[in-house]
């Protein structure tokens, strides 16, 4: 299996700031990695996929970079809708993997 | 627009039965991928198992936790995905999704989640 491990798990940030979110791999993934968002009580909802490709209606202040086994989540400015749990995803093989999530809270 | 509905969740005992159904609309059923994502309370997020598209004949995958537990399938005539569950041991009390495959470029992601269904084993 293909374990997908986040760093940090906990992250308390301000509005304004740059955070970084990162996934690692046990193993070569290429780019097939997806990032998550997920508020408290809703479904998770598509930020990134294909580890850098913007998915629609997401706004730009959202980035992601990385191949291989390293992968970066970068929101470049804070705003208060993005305090909220991301999550990555590997879909390469099975089974399909997620990291553990990344909680972000206001400081 | 996509929408996916489940339901059937509920309170069950330990090593009862309850199936999970997936109502899908505004795109071609047939043509994607589906899959169940649970999560427990207070945890992350875990694949359950996929069901492929019609050109790959309908074909499953399970994770490891469920297999021979679970069985996923389809009704094309009622545009449903189901989750069927037996032998549920109280770590399957979660969250249940139902998602939608996509595939762009080369590479796959849950486009689309329903709202999840509560699913509680407990005596």
């Amino acid at each position: 299996d293909i374990q997908l491990t986040q760093s940090p798990s906990f992250l308390s940030a301000s509005v304004g700031d740059r955070v970084t979110i990162t996934c690692r791999a046990s193993r070569g993934i290429s780019g097939s990695l997806v990032w998550y968002q997920q508020k408290p009580g809703k479904a998770p909802q598509v930020l990134i996929y294909a580890a850098s490709t913007l998915q629609s209606g997401v706004p730009s202040r959202f980035g992601g970079s990385g191949s291989g086994t390293e992968f970066t989540l970068t929101i470049s400015s804070l705003q208060p809708e993005d305090f909220a749990t991301y999550y990555c995803q590997q879909a390469t093989g099975y089974p399909i993997t997620f990291g553990q999530g990344t909680r972000l809270e206001i400081k | 627009e996509v929408h996916l509905v489940e339901s059937g969740g509920g309170l069950v005992p330990p090593g009862g039965s309850l199936r999970l159904s997936c109502a899908v609309s505004g795109f071609t059923f047939s043509d994607h991928y589906m899959n169940w994502v649970r999560q427990a309370p207070g945890k992350g997020l875990e694949w359950v198992g996929r069901s492929r598209n019609k050109d790959n004949s309908y074909s499953t995958e399970y994770a490891a936790s469920v297999k021979g537990r679970f069985t996923i399938s389809r009704d094309e005539s009622k545009n449903s995905l189901y989750l069927q569950m037996n032998n549920l041991k109280t770590e399957d009390t979660a969250v249940y999704y139902c998602t939608r495959g996509y595939r762009s470029g080369g590479h796959d992601m849950e486009d689309y989640w329903g709202q999840g269904s509560l699913v509680t084993v407990s005596s």
